[in-house]
């Protein structure tokens, strides 16, 4: 069966530092798709990156860093030097190969402190 | 460019009204159609998707039901409304596999009352 937990509910930190969000993934599958996304307060989701199974490069954009590792089978999300906009709820998803389903995590909801 | 629509932004019904929500998407064919629902502080619920015209894939079986009349269009809809229908309805579209993200609608926010 394919699972995607994020057991961070709610994170606070204060503008500056530096949050991780963890998102740990399962499937059997061999070719699989991780993604972020991110509901600010206004509710509409807004894509933030997507990884295939086959591509295990970390990847940095601006503040916002994200490091796959298929051996703990976790696509955590880190941002660095935190701003209040980036208050917001963020999601982690999972796409396996054979299927049109999306599988959303629970969501981590990150409060950004001025 | 592709942009998704979804109408109204905010809803109010009584218990046991009827429910519309109309999904709409530009700038792309065949794409693949979501709905999903977020409770109020709760992650997302699939609840129906769709890869073509007339073709609905139902997630969760309950007083809801989907409709996709034209390529683009993705229409949610429910005959009597429950209290527990309350929530953010989201409508996602997508190209291709499973490999592609998803872009989401505004959202509807519905209150049953």
């Amino acid at each position: 069966a394919q699972k995607v937990t994020q057991a961070q509910t709610e994170i606070s930190v204060v503008e500056k530092e530096d949050v991780t969000l963890d998102c740990v993934y399962e499937t059997r599958d061999t070719t699989y798709y991780l993604f972020w996304y991110k509901q600010p307060p206004s509710g509409e989701l807004v894509f933030l990156i997507r990884r295939n199974s086959f591509d295990e490069q970390n990847e940095i954009s601006g503040r916002y860093s994200w490091n796959f590792q298929k051996s703990t089978s976790s696509f955590n999300f880190t941002i660095t030097a935190s701003q209040v906009v980036d208050s917001a709820v963020y999601f982690c998803a999972l796409g396996t190969s054979g299927t049109y389903k999306y599988i959303f995590g629970t969501g981590t909801r990150l409060k950004v402190l001025a | 460019s592709q942009t998704i629509h979804q109408w109204p932004a905010t809803l109010v019904q009584p218990v046991g009204s009827p429910l519309s929500l109309e999904c709409t998407v530009e700038g792309t064919s065949n794409p693949n159609l979501y709905w999903y629902r977020q409770a109020a502080g709760r992650g997302l619920q699939l609840l129906f998707y769709s890869v073509g015209i007339g073709q609905i894939s139902s997630e969760v079986p309950q007083n809801l039901s989907a409709s996709r009349p034209q390529d683009r269009q993705f229409i949610l809809s429910s005959k009597k409304l429950l209290l527990s229908d309350s929530g953010f309805y989201l409508c996602a579209w997508s190209s291709g596999g499973i490999y592609n993200e998803q872009f989401f609608g505004p959202g509807t926010r519905l209150t049953v009352l």
